[in-house]
Order: C-alpha cells, then sequence, then structure tokens
C-alpha cells in the first residue's frame, strides 16, 4: 500500500529532552510538509522541504529542526528549546509538479510532554 | 502573506439538511483552494478542491463554490449524514508558495439524527 507513515501514534517527552518524530512516504513524492495543530486552530507549517538536502522555514519552525537525507523520508525533531511541544504532529506530501495539487496526510503523532 | 478565516467554528444540523462553510481569503494570487475532513485522531483526507479558472465543482454531496472578486469560498455539503461529522478545513496556496497551505481554523461539524 502506497502511503504516508507516522510513527510513533503517540510520544511522551520529558521536559528538556529531545525527541524524534518520524515521517516516511512511499508515494515517490518530492515535497514534504510538517504541520503542528493545537486544539481549535488550524494547521500552522513548521518545515517543508522540496527536494532532498534541501529545507525551508515555515511559520513556526523555531525549536524544531529537520533533515531531509533520503526522498522517502522527513524527520522532525522537537528540541528543549520548543516551550510548548505538546501538540499533535501532522506529516503531509506532494507529489512531482505539486502546486495545485492534493496533499496527502499522515495520521499523525501525538506529542504530550510530562 | 496569506490569510484563511473560516466560519461558523461549529455547526450543528438536522441528518438530512444542508450545511453550508465559508472561508476568507487575503493575498489575491491564491489560486488552489482545497477541504480536508478530519475525523478524530486521524490526518486530514481531500475531500474536494478548486482552482481559480473554476466558479463551482460538484461531487455528489459535496460542492465548493469560489468567487475570486470577494475573494471567498465555500463548502456546501446536501443531505447530511452522521458520518458527515467531522472537523472540515479550508485551505489556500499559490503557485509560487512552493505547495504551502495556509488553513483557515476548522469547523467541527455534528449532523444529529
Amino acid at each position: 500500500d502506497g502511503g504516508i507513515t507516522q510513527s510513533p501514534k503517540y510520544l511522551f517527552r520529558k521536559e528538556g529532552q529531545n525527541v524524534t518524530l518520524s515521517c516516511e512516504q512511499n508515494l515517490n513524492h518530492d515535497a514534504m510538509y510538517w504541520y503542528r495543530q493545537d486544539p481549535g486552530q488550524g494547521l500552522r507549517l513548521i518545515y517543508y522541504s522540496q527536494i532532498v538536502n534541501d529545507f525551508q522555514k515555515g511559520d513556526i519552525a523555531e525549536g524544531y529542526s529537520v533533515s531531509r537525507e533520503k526522498k522517502e523520508s522527513f524527520p522532525l525533531t522537537v528540541t528543549s528549546a520548543q516551550k510548548n511541544p505538546t501538540a499533535f504532529y501532522l506529516c503531509a506530501s506532494r507529489p512531482p509538479g505539486h502546486v495545485n495539487t492534493e496533499a496527502f496526510f499522515g495520521q499523525g503523532t501525538r506529542l504530550t510532554v510530562v | 502573506g496569506e490569510n484563511v478565516e473560516q466560519h461558523p467554528s461549529t455547526l450543528s444540523v438536522q441528518e438530512g439538511d444542508s450545511a453550508v462553510i465559508k472561508c476568507t481569503y487575503s493575498d489575491s494570487a491564491s489560486n488552489y483552494f482545497p477541504w480536508y475532513k478530519q475525523e478524530l485522531g486521524k490526518g486530514p483526507q481531500l475531500i474536494i478542491d478548486i482552482r481559480s479558472n473554476v466558479g463551482e465543482k460538484k461531487d455528489q454531496r459535496i460542492a465548493v463554490t469560489l468567487n475570486k472578486t470577494a475573494k471567498h469560498f465555500s463548502l456546501h455539503i446536501t443531505e447530511t449524514q452522521p458520518e458527515d461529522s467531522a472537523v472540515y478545513f479550508c485551505a489556500a496556496s499559490t503557485v509560487d508558495s512552493w505547495g504551502k497551505l495556509q488553513f483557515g481554523a476548522g469547523t467541527q461539524v455534528v449532523v444529529t439524527p
């Protein structure tokens, strides 16, 4: 089955720790995105990548980092610098010629700081 | 940058009635407007989209209309069913925005039998 896989589904982090959220896609998509979702709010863009070894900051990149070493993978690290990391994180991808095409989303990772 | 506003934030409808969700956008260069449905604990799924060269698009019980002059677009769901209960998001993007979607805040739709 083709799709986007996010793992883990639930993640608990102690304050001061870095955690990495996984996003893998086998759709052969070039563009990949990370969004954060908070209750009662829309999705806000954290980082995005158009091609391997290249990525750009979105609207709320502070306290996050990413890498794009492989086309299929776009992991997100939530660092200790992110003061309010508890949220639902969504990864998405878009196919080649991605402008004005559907973005496909993973099932999300719910991160909770304990 | 683009700003998308979505109303209402919650919508309760009787099964069989119609539901309408409205969004406005600020960037006149926006030319792609998707609507996503999100069920609890899951990722959003595209239900319909429209491009700026089209004024209306329909897919069975779902339709989207776009008014470029007024910079607003709407989602219409007819003959609502309990399985239509979910959060719906509108979004907008421009050709030169590298596919970045700007989302509205979402509408919680509850369809009561």
